[in-house]
């Protein structure tokens, strides 16, 4: 089993601001990367999936960057809105893990108005 | 239809009762995954089917029952649950095993 680190726990933040948050993962058994974005009482939404060292996605104001050389992956968010408020979650695979998937605790964010 | 459904939204039983959880795709998705998440926790893995065969079990207890009557439907069959099972269950799919999953809302069972 893979350990997933996510910092930090929470966030609070203003609307307008820009942030960023990490995830942890074992660099040497690594296969892909997964972030999904959380909101309370509904689903997870698959946000990006990254393989290869460099990987940079963006949809939208968020984009996520991944190094597996040195084992992190950070999420940021352009001018947070108060709809991006949310659990942000990573989960990792590695190349021994098959179809499992080990999730981070997540990071809370939370845009006040 | 890019959804996953789950029925219930909530359950409530006593530690006597046999219930089942009920997860729905209609996505042509053939890996489906049931997960247990406690509060504050992240997801756990419980079991993985693929192509309607069971393909992980993380060793979970016997109460819980699985089953893949098609390759839509996912069912979790719940038979004398402890207080400790009380926990959000949330069922994924993917096109094939190692695909992006997409997730249900989850249902959240309390066990009395």
């Amino acid at each position: 089993i893979l350990n997933v680190e996510q910092s930090p726990q929470s966030l609070h933040v203003q609307e307008g601001d820009s942030t960023n948050f990490t995830c942890s993962f074992p660099s040497s058994n690594f296969y892909a990367l997964h972030w999904y974005r959380w909101e309370t009482a509904k689903s997870p939404e698959a946000l990006f999936v990254m393989t290869l060292n460099g990987d940079e996605k963006k949809k939208g104001r968020i984009s996520a960057t991944l190094n597996t050389k040195e084992g992190y992956s950070y999420l940021y968010i352009k001018g947070s809105q108060p709809e991006d408020s949310a659990t942000y979650l990573c989960a990792a695979r590695g190349e021994t893990s098959g179809s499992r998937l080990t999730f981070g605790e997540g990071t809370q964010l939370t845009v006040n108005p | 239809d890019t959804e996953v459904t789950q029925t219930p939204k909530h359950l409530v039983m006593g530690m006597t009762n046999k219930k089942s959880l009920k997860c729905e795709q209609h996505m042509g998705h053939r890996a489906m995954y049931w997960y247990k998440q406690k509060a504050k926790k992240p997801p756990e893995l419980m079991f993985v089917y693929s192509y309607e065969k069971l393909s992980i079990n993380e060793s979970v207890p016997s109460r819980f029952s699985p089953e893949c009557p098609n390759s839509s439907l996912l069912n979790l069959h719940l038979h004398a649950l402890q207080p400790e099972d009380s926990a959000l269950y949330l069922c994924a799919s993917s096109q094939v095993l190692v695909e992006t999953q997409y997730f249900g809302p989850g249902t959240r069972l309390l066990v009395l």
